[in-house]
Protein backbone atom coordinates (compact mmCIF):
# COMPACT_ATOMS: atom_id res chain seq x y z
CA UNK A 1 0.00 0.00 0.00
CA UNK A 2 1.33 3.67 -1.06
CA UNK A 3 2.03 5.77 2.14
CA UNK A 4 2.85 9.69 2.42
CA UNK A 5 5.18 10.33 6.07
CA UNK A 6 5.54 13.92 6.77
CA UNK A 7 7.57 13.43 10.42
CA UNK A 8 7.41 16.98 11.72
CA UNK A 9 3.54 18.24 12.38
CA UNK A 10 4.71 22.12 13.16
CA UNK A 11 7.93 23.71 11.90
CA UNK A 12 8.76 27.23 13.15
CA UNK A 13 11.58 29.03 11.34
CA UNK A 14 12.58 33.11 11.27
CA UNK A 15 11.62 35.05 8.44
CA UNK A 16 14.93 34.89 5.78
CA UNK A 17 15.92 31.47 7.17
CA UNK A 18 15.78 28.18 4.96
CA UNK A 19 13.14 25.98 4.81
CA UNK A 20 12.49 22.41 4.67
CA UNK A 21 9.35 20.40 4.49
CA UNK A 22 10.14 16.61 4.78
CA UNK A 23 8.27 14.33 2.80
CA UNK A 24 9.17 10.46 2.30
CA UNK A 25 6.39 7.64 0.79
CA UNK A 26 6.66 4.10 0.23
CA UNK A 27 5.04 3.08 -3.09
CA UNK A 28 6.34 0.29 -5.59
CA UNK A 29 4.91 2.04 -8.94
CA UNK A 30 5.48 4.67 -10.58
CA UNK A 31 4.66 7.45 -8.55
CA UNK A 32 3.54 11.19 -9.16
CA UNK A 33 4.23 13.51 -5.87
CA UNK A 34 2.34 16.73 -5.36
CA UNK A 35 2.63 19.10 -2.60
CA UNK A 36 -0.53 21.34 -1.88
CA UNK A 37 -0.94 24.38 0.51
CA UNK A 38 -3.74 25.88 2.57
CA UNK A 39 -2.95 29.20 4.05
CA UNK A 40 -5.24 30.31 6.91
CA UNK A 41 -9.16 30.42 5.76
CA UNK A 42 -8.13 29.20 2.28
CA UNK A 43 -9.11 26.07 0.67
CA UNK A 44 -6.15 23.42 -0.36
CA UNK A 45 -4.19 24.50 -3.43
CA UNK A 46 -1.82 22.89 -5.67
CA UNK A 47 1.81 24.18 -4.91
CA UNK A 48 3.76 22.32 -6.76
CA UNK A 49 4.02 18.70 -8.62
CA UNK A 50 7.47 16.93 -9.34
CA UNK A 51 6.59 16.45 -13.40
CA UNK A 52 6.82 20.01 -13.84
CA UNK A 53 10.19 20.65 -11.85
CA UNK A 54 9.13 24.51 -11.04
CA UNK A 55 9.68 26.53 -8.83
CA UNK A 56 6.51 28.06 -7.38
CA UNK A 57 6.64 31.06 -4.84
CA UNK A 58 10.47 30.23 -4.43
CA UNK A 59 9.49 26.46 -3.60
CA UNK A 60 10.98 23.86 -5.30
CA UNK A 61 11.04 20.21 -5.19
CA UNK A 62 12.75 17.41 -6.10
CA UNK A 63 11.70 13.54 -6.14
CA UNK A 64 14.87 11.49 -5.02
CA UNK A 65 13.60 7.66 -5.71
CA UNK A 66 16.91 6.61 -4.33
CA UNK A 67 15.70 7.94 -0.58
CA UNK A 68 11.84 7.91 -1.91
CA UNK A 69 11.78 11.33 -0.46
CA UNK A 70 10.12 14.68 -1.82
CA UNK A 71 11.00 17.55 0.61
CA UNK A 72 10.15 21.05 -0.31
CA UNK A 73 12.41 23.86 0.28
CA UNK A 74 12.65 27.36 0.04
CA UNK A 75 15.68 29.46 0.78
CA UNK A 76 14.32 32.41 2.20
CA UNK A 77 11.28 31.97 4.52
CA UNK A 78 9.03 34.78 4.23
CA UNK A 79 5.78 35.67 7.06
CA UNK A 80 3.64 34.75 4.07
CA UNK A 81 4.47 31.28 3.73
CA UNK A 82 2.96 30.70 7.15
CA UNK A 83 0.28 28.02 6.52
CA UNK A 84 -0.24 24.00 6.35
CA UNK A 85 1.56 22.02 3.82
CA UNK A 86 0.64 18.29 2.52
CA UNK A 87 2.65 16.07 0.55
CA UNK A 88 0.62 14.06 -1.80
CA UNK A 89 1.14 10.47 -4.07
CA UNK A 90 -0.74 9.37 -6.82
CA UNK A 91 0.07 6.21 -8.44
CA UNK A 92 0.02 7.53 -12.66
CA UNK A 93 -0.09 3.77 -13.95
CA UNK A 94 -2.88 2.67 -12.74
CA UNK A 95 -5.57 4.68 -14.07
CA UNK A 96 -6.06 5.47 -10.34
CA UNK A 97 -6.39 9.24 -9.52
CA UNK A 98 -6.84 9.21 -5.72
CA UNK A 99 -3.71 11.49 -3.89
CA UNK A 100 -2.66 10.00 -0.71
CA UNK A 101 -1.88 12.37 1.94
CA UNK A 102 0.36 12.97 4.29
CA UNK A 103 -1.09 14.52 7.70
CA UNK A 104 0.60 17.96 6.66
CA UNK A 105 3.11 19.77 8.32
CA UNK A 106 2.27 23.44 9.46
CA UNK A 107 4.91 26.03 8.93
CA UNK A 108 4.91 29.47 10.61
CA UNK A 109 7.47 31.88 9.73
CA UNK A 110 8.57 34.01 12.97
CA UNK A 111 8.83 37.57 12.02
CA UNK B 1 -15.15 31.00 -12.27
CA UNK B 2 -16.49 30.44 -8.67
CA UNK B 3 -13.94 27.16 -8.27
CA UNK B 4 -15.66 24.26 -6.43
CA UNK B 5 -18.52 24.46 -4.36
CA UNK B 6 -19.54 22.81 -1.36
CA UNK B 7 -22.50 23.19 0.89
CA UNK B 8 -23.40 22.95 3.44
CA UNK B 9 -20.06 25.17 5.05
CA UNK B 10 -20.91 23.14 8.32
CA UNK B 11 -23.29 20.36 8.85
CA UNK B 12 -24.65 19.28 13.01
CA UNK B 13 -26.40 15.92 13.25
CA UNK B 14 -27.35 13.66 15.69
CA UNK B 15 -26.45 10.02 15.89
CA UNK B 16 -29.22 7.94 13.62
CA UNK B 17 -29.50 10.56 11.20
CA UNK B 18 -28.61 11.00 7.74
CA UNK B 19 -26.07 13.70 6.34
CA UNK B 20 -26.05 14.81 3.00
CA UNK B 21 -23.08 16.56 1.32
CA UNK B 22 -22.95 18.45 -2.05
CA UNK B 23 -20.16 19.72 -4.22
CA UNK B 24 -20.25 21.26 -7.39
CA UNK B 25 -17.35 21.11 -9.88
CA UNK B 26 -15.80 23.81 -11.47
CA UNK B 27 -17.17 24.66 -14.38
CA UNK B 28 -15.97 22.63 -17.25
CA UNK B 29 -14.67 19.63 -14.52
CA UNK B 30 -16.75 16.01 -15.09
CA UNK B 31 -14.56 14.21 -12.41
CA UNK B 32 -15.39 14.48 -8.75
CA UNK B 33 -13.37 13.42 -5.93
CA UNK B 34 -14.52 12.69 -2.23
CA UNK B 35 -11.36 12.95 0.64
CA UNK B 36 -12.36 12.68 4.16
CA UNK B 37 -10.10 14.83 7.06
CA UNK B 38 -10.26 13.34 10.67
CA UNK B 39 -8.76 15.59 13.08
CA UNK B 40 -4.80 15.79 12.97
CA UNK B 41 -5.24 13.47 10.07
CA UNK B 42 -4.25 14.12 6.43
CA UNK B 43 -7.12 13.85 4.01
CA UNK B 44 -8.18 9.97 2.39
CA UNK B 45 -9.72 9.18 -0.62
CA UNK B 46 -12.89 8.26 -0.54
CA UNK B 47 -14.31 8.01 -3.69
CA UNK B 48 -13.83 8.98 -7.83
CA UNK B 49 -16.70 9.88 -10.02
CA UNK B 50 -17.62 10.94 -13.62
CA UNK B 51 -21.01 12.00 -14.43
CA UNK B 52 -23.38 9.08 -13.63
CA UNK B 53 -20.55 6.68 -12.78
CA UNK B 54 -18.60 5.50 -9.54
CA UNK B 55 -14.80 4.46 -11.11
CA UNK B 56 -13.14 4.07 -7.85
CA UNK B 57 -14.76 3.30 -4.71
CA UNK B 58 -12.18 1.43 -2.47
CA UNK B 59 -12.14 4.23 0.22
CA UNK B 60 -15.51 4.72 0.99
CA UNK B 61 -16.60 2.43 3.82
CA UNK B 62 -18.71 -0.38 3.31
CA UNK B 63 -21.89 0.43 4.62
CA UNK B 64 -23.71 3.98 4.91
CA UNK B 65 -21.96 5.71 3.00
CA UNK B 66 -23.04 6.51 -0.72
CA UNK B 67 -22.41 9.11 -3.29
CA UNK B 68 -23.34 10.14 -6.86
CA UNK B 69 -23.04 12.33 -9.51
CA UNK B 70 -26.05 12.65 -11.79
CA UNK B 71 -25.85 14.21 -15.52
CA UNK B 72 -27.41 17.20 -14.01
CA UNK B 73 -26.62 19.08 -10.68
CA UNK B 74 -23.93 18.64 -8.22
CA UNK B 75 -22.41 15.79 -6.46
CA UNK B 76 -23.66 14.56 -3.44
CA UNK B 77 -22.29 11.95 -0.73
CA UNK B 78 -24.53 10.66 1.51
CA UNK B 79 -24.40 9.30 5.06
CA UNK B 80 -26.76 7.29 6.58
CA UNK B 81 -27.57 6.77 10.41
CA UNK B 82 -24.39 8.89 11.06
CA UNK B 83 -22.45 8.01 14.17
CA UNK B 84 -19.68 10.07 16.21
CA UNK B 85 -17.08 8.60 14.11
CA UNK B 86 -18.26 10.20 11.44
CA UNK B 87 -17.36 13.86 12.56
CA UNK B 88 -14.90 15.31 9.69
CA UNK B 89 -14.42 17.47 7.68
CA UNK B 90 -15.15 16.59 4.01
CA UNK B 91 -13.16 17.66 0.81
CA UNK B 92 -14.80 17.73 -2.75
CA UNK B 93 -12.01 18.12 -5.76
CA UNK B 94 -12.51 17.96 -9.24
CA UNK B 95 -10.80 17.81 -12.52
CA UNK B 96 -11.07 18.09 -16.50
CA UNK B 97 -11.57 15.01 -18.30
CA UNK B 98 -8.56 15.65 -20.49
CA UNK B 99 -6.42 18.29 -21.44
CA UNK B 100 -4.14 20.59 -19.59
CA UNK B 101 -4.32 20.43 -16.03
CA UNK B 102 -6.39 17.15 -16.39
CA UNK B 103 -4.61 15.65 -13.21
CA UNK B 104 -4.72 18.43 -11.39
CA UNK B 105 -7.57 18.21 -8.61
CA UNK B 106 -9.12 21.27 -7.29
CA UNK B 107 -10.05 21.77 -3.98
CA UNK B 108 -13.60 22.95 -2.20
CA UNK B 109 -13.77 24.84 0.70
CA UNK B 110 -14.84 21.04 2.43
CA UNK B 111 -17.82 20.73 4.87
CA UNK B 112 -17.36 20.27 8.56
CA UNK B 113 -19.50 17.68 10.11
CA UNK B 114 -20.34 17.48 13.70
CA UNK B 115 -22.49 14.53 14.79
CA UNK B 116 -24.04 15.26 18.30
Amino acid sequence: AQRVTQPEKLLSVFKGAPVELKCNYSYSGSPELFWYVQYSRQRLQLLLRHISRESIKGFTADLNKGETSFHLKKPFAQEEDSAMYYCALRDSGAGSYQLTFGKGTKLSVIP
Amino acid sequence: NAGVMQNPRHLVRRRGQEARLRCSPMKGHSHVYWYRQLPEEGLKFMVYLQKENIIDESGMPKERFSAEFPKEGPSILRIQQVVRGDSAAYFCASSPSTGEGSDTQYFGPGTRLTVL
